[in-house]
């Protein structure tokens, strides 16, 4: 059973459009949850990460969290082509130690 | 902040031949280090888990006699890929957590490893 699912798109939005990332877990004791983007050939780099219920917002970035649905999202506003990217789901599931478990990426595209 | 320094980014090697990857962290001490390994278009699939001074964790169905993990030091990790078959051409990432929790994970840049 996979621990993290990513629709692995591609997301297409214009440039200026809001970004909606999406992620589920399988783990219900997990508490650490992030939000890394990786361009090709190159490694993950952190955005964000959220460890509470609710809203948390960093510039263009907004994660959402929502444990009793095993739900967590990353919204992108003012899409910029430059945000053209994998953008990777990551949780530290309880069994798992203290490893990162990443989901498949989803790979999303902003057209100018 | 924190950073991890990966090396080689790059190596082609012969079928048969050993590779070793080097992950060093500069400014903190790293007690514990995360080796992952990418396909093209695939997620990061955790290899291990090595813990400064102990035996490495593997991962289920990750073969650790071909994949030596050695973790000496509080700021140097080497993975080494033995008798390496082109099937083991792939994206190798490390991962380090700072033992004080104070810079979360930190990556590598990755390795790309090609077995001719």
């Amino acid at each position: 059973q996979k621990e993290v699912e990513q629709n692995s798109g591609p997301l297409s939005v214009p440039e200026g459009a809001i970004a909606s990332l999406n992620c589920t877990y399988s783990d219900r004791g997990s508490q650490s949850f992030f939000w890394y983007r990786q361009y090709s050939g190159k490694s993950p780099e952190l955005i964000m990460s959220i460890y509470s219920n609710g809203d948390k917002e960093d510039g263009r970035f907004t994660a959402q969290l929502n444990k009793a649905s095993q739900y967590v999202s990353l919204l992108i506003r003012d899409s910029q082509p430059s945000d053209s990217a994998t953008y990777l789901c990551a949780v530290i599931p309880r069994q798992a130690g203290t490893a990162l478990i990443f989901g498949k990426g989803t790979t999303l595209s902003v057209s100018s | 902040g924190a950073v991890v320094s990966q090396h080689p980014s790059r190596v082609i090697c012969k079928s048969g031949t050993s590779v070793k990857i080097e992950c060093r962290s500069l400014d903190f001490q790293a007690t514990t280090m995360f080796w992952y390994r990418q396909f093209p278009k695939k997620s990061l699939m955790l290899m291990a888990t090595s813990n400064e001074g102990s035996k490495a964790t593997y991962e289920q169905g990750v073969e650790k006699d071909k994949f030596l993990i050695n973790h000496a030091s509080l700021t140097l990790s080497t993975l080494t890929v033995t008798s390496a078959h082109p099937e083991d051409s792939s994206f190798y990432i490390c991962s380090a957590r700072d033992g004080a929790g104070g810079y979360g994970y930190t990556f590598g840049s990755g390795t790309r490893l090609t077995v001719v």
